[in-house]
This record gives C-alpha cells, sequence and structure tokens, in this order.
C-alpha cells in the first residue's frame, strides 16, 4: 500500500474546464513534489515544496497551479489545458533535505479531450 | 550537470535468469544513489539505495553496489520472477532540495 495517496486516480477533462488533483501524505515529510511522466519516459520535475511554500518551479505553463495548504496536502490545480498535457501526474514526498529518498503516490491518469 | 545513463530495454528475460540493469552516472560530488521500480499502473517505488561509495543497497532479491571508481550503480538480481516485470530506474539527487535526476528507464519483462 503506497503511504502517498492522489485523487482520483483518472480524470478526463475538456481544454476549457478546471479541475484539481490532490495528493495527502501522513508520513510527517515536509517536502513535496509533483511530476509529469509521459508514456515510456521518466518523471518530469514540475514543482516542489519545501516547508508549505514553493521552492521550485521547473518553468511550468501558469495553467498549472500548485497549492500547499498545510504539511500533508498537495493540490495540482488545472485550468485551459492542453492535448499534450496529457499524461500521469505524480506526487511524492520527502524528508528534506539531500540525499532523501522521495515516496510516490499511484498517480492520476490526466486525458484531455 | 548531473546525469545517469541506463542501458537500453527493454530487456526480456526466462524466469529464473541473472539479471543486471547497467547504469552510470555523473555527478559532483559522491550522492546518494537510488534504483525505483514501476510496475504497470502504478507510481514509483524505492527499491533500494546506497549513501556511499562501495555500499552495497538491497531489497527483495535485488542489489546494487556503489562503485566510485567506475561511476556505475549497476542493478543485478540472480533469479528473475515474472513478478518482477516492471520499469526500472536509476536515479541521484542533485540541487539543493532533493531534485532527482532520473535514468531513462529500463523496461524488464520475464517470461515463463
Amino acid at each position: 500500500d503506497t503511504e502517498v495517496t492522489q485523487t482520483p486516480k483518472h480524470l478526463v477533462m475538456g481544454m476549457t474546464n478546471k479541475k484539481s488533483l490532490k495528493c495527502e501524505q501522513h508520513m510527517g515529510h515536509r517536502a513535496m513534489y509533483w511530476y509529469k511522466q509521459k508514456a515510456k519516459k521518466p518523471p518530469e520535475l514540475m514543482f516542489v515544496y519545501s516547508y508549505e511554500k514553493l521552492s521550485i518551479n521547473e518553468s511550468v505553463p501558469s495553467r498549472f497551479s500548485p497549492e500547499c495548504p498545510n504539511s500533508s496536502l498537495l493540490n495540482l490545480h488545472l485550468h485551459a489545458l492542453q492535448p499534450e498535457d496529457s499524461a500521469l501526474y505524480l506526487c511524492a514526498s520527502s524528508r528534506t533535505g539531500l540525499d532523501q529518498p522521495q515516496h510516490f503516490g499511484d498517480g492520476t491518469r490526466l486525458s484531455i479531450l | 550537470g548531473d546525469s545517469v545513463t541506463q542501458m537500453e530495454g527493454p530487456v526480456t528475460l526466462s524466469e529464473e535468469a541473472f539479471l543486471t540493469i547497467n547504469c552510470t552516472y555523473t555527478a559532483t560530488g559522491y550522492p546518494s544513489l537510488f534504483w525505483y521500480v514501476q510496475y504497470p499502473g502504478e507510481g514509483l517505488q524505492l527499491l533500494l539505495k546506497a549513501t556511499k561509495a562501495d555500499d552495497k543497497g538491497s531489497n527483495k532479491g535485488f542489489e546494487a553496489t556503489y562503485r566510485k571508481e567506475t561511476t556505475s550503480f549497476h542493478l543485478e538480481k540472480g533469479s528473475v520472477q515474472v513478478s518482477d516485470s516492471a520499469v526500472y530506474f536509476c536515479a541521484l539527487p542533485t540541487g539543493t532540495a532533493s531534485k532527482l535526476t532520473f535514468g531513462t528507464g529500463t523496461r524488464l519483462q520475464v517470461t515463463l
């Protein structure tokens, strides 16, 4: 059983819709991450939160908007997405500091019509 | 910059065969090294890690030794099972906020 829970597991949305992806962990980790993974590729980092503050934005388009309401929750708000944004979106968490392994959720598979 | 190079897949083996997946890295200093596994339809799971040179990480019959002299962290298993079929990623942390640099991934398919 994964210790990082992501909802929903699957999401289909139109290009004009607004939706949110949710991620929750109860391991006491203070670093949380969003990744995008296309088929047969490694995950690509999108955002990093450390102590609930955004510390890294990997030049992600503004149609993706992250939010960290508290130390256990991470959201990714989606608006006006493009078909090329269809992918598996993975959330991860870790202790802070270099060399800490990340714990991943099972992801949300997103399809943009 | 830091990088990870993995052998191209897919790797197809018969059950009980010996597995090696090669991984070499380029990094500043001596970071920890990780192997992650992704089963179909799931997220990534940490398989094993090593934190310094000559460390051997092991888990579920898999092993990898951190070789500083060859900048390698090859994954091995003595006898694979069908349930080991998955994609394996070698990774190292880079930067100042636990960013992970991943290899391209190696797909393993084990047949009966």
